[in-house]
């Protein structure tokens, strides 16, 4: 079955460096959802993509799409303290299963 | 809009105790879903649903049933409780097949 593996587990940054996660499908994937989860929250939707090497930015955060739609990649730019929280990948397969990586954990160090 | 409303937040049951985790939403969302989250192992799929009268499992769908009478409710039933099944519950939805999902604020389930 659809699998998805995001790497690596945890990440401890500098305030101020950046921060990359990537996660990887065993299929193709029809989009890929990223989603940000605070300790004690539930996940909040960042982004969609939808298209083979597709390329989306929202401030500091930089999001691609593999052009063989199967890796995905999350990139920080300068972390913040806001920033900490659980990243996650979620990959839509053809039957319409969102499965989810098991996330990134961010800490910041001041 | 109340979103995606879970209730209950907290449940603690027995071993072998059945009991329903219900969700609700008020956006005339069409896909609905139940994952449950453990330490380690991220938001894994339940059951999910496209909409009215249409369940499919998910990848970890054993020892929960769901039904989907209406657009608004995904209840989730656990008929006999096992230790194993200890986690957060999050139920969330999407207005079509290919939209982001909107989470409750979850479940969270001890069975002793």
């Amino acid at each position: 079955g659809q699998q998805v593996m995001q790497i690596p587990q945890y990440q401890h940054v500098q305030e101020g460096e950046d921060f990359t996660t990537y996660c990887n499908s065993s299929t193709t994937l029809s989009n890929i959802q990223w989603y940000k989860q605070r300790p004690g929250g539930h996940p909040v939707f960042l982004i969609q993509l939808v298209k083979s090497g597709e390329v989306k930015k929202q401030k500091r955060l930089t999001f691609q799409f593999g052009e063989a739609k199967k890796n995905s990649s999350l990139h920080i730019t300068a972390t913040q303290t806001t920033d900490v929280g659980t990243y996650f990948c979620a990959g839509r397969g053809r039957d319409d299963k969102i499965i989810f990586g098991k996330g990134t954990r961010l800490h910041i160090l001041p | 809009n109340a979103g995606v409303t879970q209730t209950p937040k907290f449940q603690v049951l027995k071993t072998g105790q059945s009991m329903t985790l219900q969700c609700a939403q008020d956006m005339n969302h069409e896909y609905m879903s139940w994952y449950r989250q453990d330490p380690g192992m991220g938001l894994r799929l339940i059951h999910y649903s496209v909409g009215a009268g249409i369940t499919d499992q998910g990848e970890v769908p054993n020892g929960y049933n769901v039904s989907r009478s209406t657009t608004e409710d995904f209840p989730l039933r656990l008929l006999s409780a096992a230790p194993s099944q200890t986690s957060v519950y999050f139920c969330a939805s999407s207005y079509s097949r290919g939209g982001d999902l909107h989470f409750g604020n979850g479940t969270r389930l001890t069975v002793t």
